[in-house]
């Protein structure tokens, strides 16, 4: 397992059409975090699951903004009706199991809504 | 609230040694981490810190102190490959990141 895979890596799209990423982690890793970052910021934490269960979601996510993760393996995050405000980087990264550890990122999927 | 500051913009000249300080406001404490961004790619990560005092790994150390709520990444040797964005991020009571808007470092010949 080379790490955390992303795709696409490069999404553009025009406002109000929904868009979808994916994210595979690492195998033996049970948690999977998804981060939304823009220029000159830190990532912005999104939301979280520990295998398949959402465990926390960001109270500054719109409800356009859905994350699944039906096996608790890889996951998906969708955006609905996409905005001009929604152009960013979408990280994905995974930690294995227990409370400490590094998480471990994947390359992201680069949004541009026209 | 919670908070991470570090500086926005640094500047170092190859071959030299520069530190990035990081001072944080949390709600608990479950260790620092530094990483590593260059732009347009993923983070990458540097160290990990949850006890006080300086960890050595290669060309960069880190170093915590908690009752401070202060930590730096110390860079030695320093080479052009070395210009990217250094991320702090403290994980909090619930195990969860809480980052900072990076440190980006300019280094020049």
């Amino acid at each position: 397992d080379t790490g955390v895979s992303q795709d696409p890596r490069h999404k553009i799209t025009k406002r109000g059409q929904n868009v979808t990423f994916r994210c595979d982690p690492i195998s033996e890793h049970n948690r999977l975090y998804w981060y939304r970052q823009t220029l000159g910021q830190g990532p912005e934490f999104l939301t979280y699951f520990q295998n398949e269960a959402q465990l926390e979601k960001s109270r500054l996510l719109s409800d356009r903004f859905s994350a699944e993760r039906p096996k608790g393996s890889f996951s998906t995050l969708e955006i609905q009706r996409t905005e001009q405000g929604d152009s960013a980087m979408y990280l994905c990264a995974s930690r294995r199991p227990g409370d400490s550890g590094e998480l471990f990122f994947g390359e992201g999927s680069r949004l541009t809504v026209l | 609230g919670q908070n991470i500051d570090q500086p926005t913009e640094m500047t170092a000249t190859e071959g030299a040694i520069v530190q990035i300080n990081c001072t944080y406001q949390t709600s608990g404490f479950n260790g620092l981490f530094w990483y590593q961004q260059h732009a347009g790619e993923a983070p990458t990560f540097l160290s990990y810190n949850v006890l006080d005092g300086l960890e050595e790994k290669g060309r960069f150390s880190s170093f915590l102190s908690r009752s401070k709520g202060y930590s730096y990444l110390l860079l030695k040797e320093l080479q052009m490959k070395d210009s990217a964005s250094y991320l702090c991020a403290v994980m909090d009571s619930n195990y969860q990141l809480i980052w900072g808007a990076g440190t980006k470092l300019i280094i020049k010949p």
